[in-house]
C-alpha cells in the first residue's frame, strides 16, 4: 500500500544546477500538490494540478514548473536552483468526493539543501 | 488571496494540561477545514469539519468549526508527550470547479514531562 512516494529523498545541489523532484500516487487521485515547508511558514503551495495535463500556480510558484504528463505523476522542476529554494518539498494528492472527504494524503518529504 | 492563521505559533505545556488551538481562515469559496499532525515527517490527517457546531472527537482530541466566526479550534485533553508535534490547520477553496487546499503556519505545541 503505497500511496504518495516522493523521490529522492535528500538531495544536495549547487546552486544554479538543475534537478526534479519526482511525486508519484497510486490511489487514482485527482489532484496533486507541491507544498514547501521552513521554519516558522508552514506549508507553503507552490503549483498544483486538478487533472491530467493541468497544472495551476500556488503561492511561492517562482523558480519552480511542474508537469502533469500522467495522472498519477507530478513533477516539480527548479531550472537553476538558488539558496532560498533549500526547504524540504511535500507531495500531496487528493480525490474530493463531496461531502464525504477531502483529505490530503502526504509524501514523506524531500530535504532539498542548495549550497 | 486565501489566508489561514494559527495561533498561538508555539506553545510549552506539562503533561496532563489541556490545550486550545485556533485556526482562522478568508477564503473566497469555504469547502472545508482539516486539521493535521506532524511530527518528524509528512503531516497525517486528524478532522475534517464541513458543518458549524459540530464537533468531532477522536479520543484526547476534538474540534469544532464556527463558520460565522470563520474559525475553529483543536482542544487537547490530558496531554502527553507523544502529542508535542506541529499542529497545521488548512482550509479547502472550491473556487469554480477548483479545489485549493492553503494551510496555516502551525502551531508547534512541545509537552514536557
Amino acid at each position: 500500500n503505497a500511496g504518495v512516494t516522493q523521490t529522492p529523498k535528500f538531495r544536495v545541489l549547487k546552486t544554479g544546477q538543475s534537478m526534479t523532484l519526482l511525486c508519484a500516487q497510486d490511489m487514482n487521485h485527482e489532484y496533486m500538490y507541491w507544498y514547501r515547508q521552513d521554519p516558522g511558514m508552514g506549508l507553503r503551495l507552490i503549483h498544483y494540478s486538478v487533472g491530467e495535463g493541468t497544472t495551476a500556480k500556488g503561492e511561492v510558484p517562482d523558480g519552480y514548473n511542474v508537469s502533469r504528463l500522467k495522472k498519477q505523476n507530478f513533477l516539480l522542476g527548479l531550472e537553476s536552483a538558488a539558496p532560498s529554494q533549500t526547504s524540504v518539498y511535500f507531495c500531496a494528492s487528493s480525490y474530493p468526493s463531496w461531502p464525504l472527504n477531502t483529505e490530503a494524503f502526504f509524501g514523506q518529504g524531500t530535504r532539498l539543501t542548495v549550497v | 488571496e486565501d489566508k489561514v492563521v494559527q495561533s498561538p505559533l508555539s506553545l510549552v505545556v506539562h503533561e496532563g494540561d489541556t490545550v486550545t488551538l485556533n485556526c482562522s481562515y478568508e477564503v473566497t469559496n469555504f469547502r472545508s477545514l482539516l486539521w493535521y499532525k506532524q511530527e518528524k515527517k509528512a503531516p497525517t490527517f486528524l478532522f475534517m469539519l464541513t458543518s458549524s457546531g459540530i464537533e468531532k472527537k477522536s479520543g484526547r482530541l476534538s474540534s469544532i468549526l464556527d463558520k460565522k466566526e470563520l474559525s475553529s479550534i483543536l482542544n487537547i485533553t490530558a496531554t502527553q508527550t507523544g502529542d508535542s508535534a506541529i499542529y497545521l490547520c488548512a482550509v479547502v477553496d472550491s473556487g469554480g470547479s477548483n479545489y485549493k487546499l492553503t494551510f496555516g503556519k502551525g502551531t508547534l505545541l512541545t509537552v514536557n514531562p
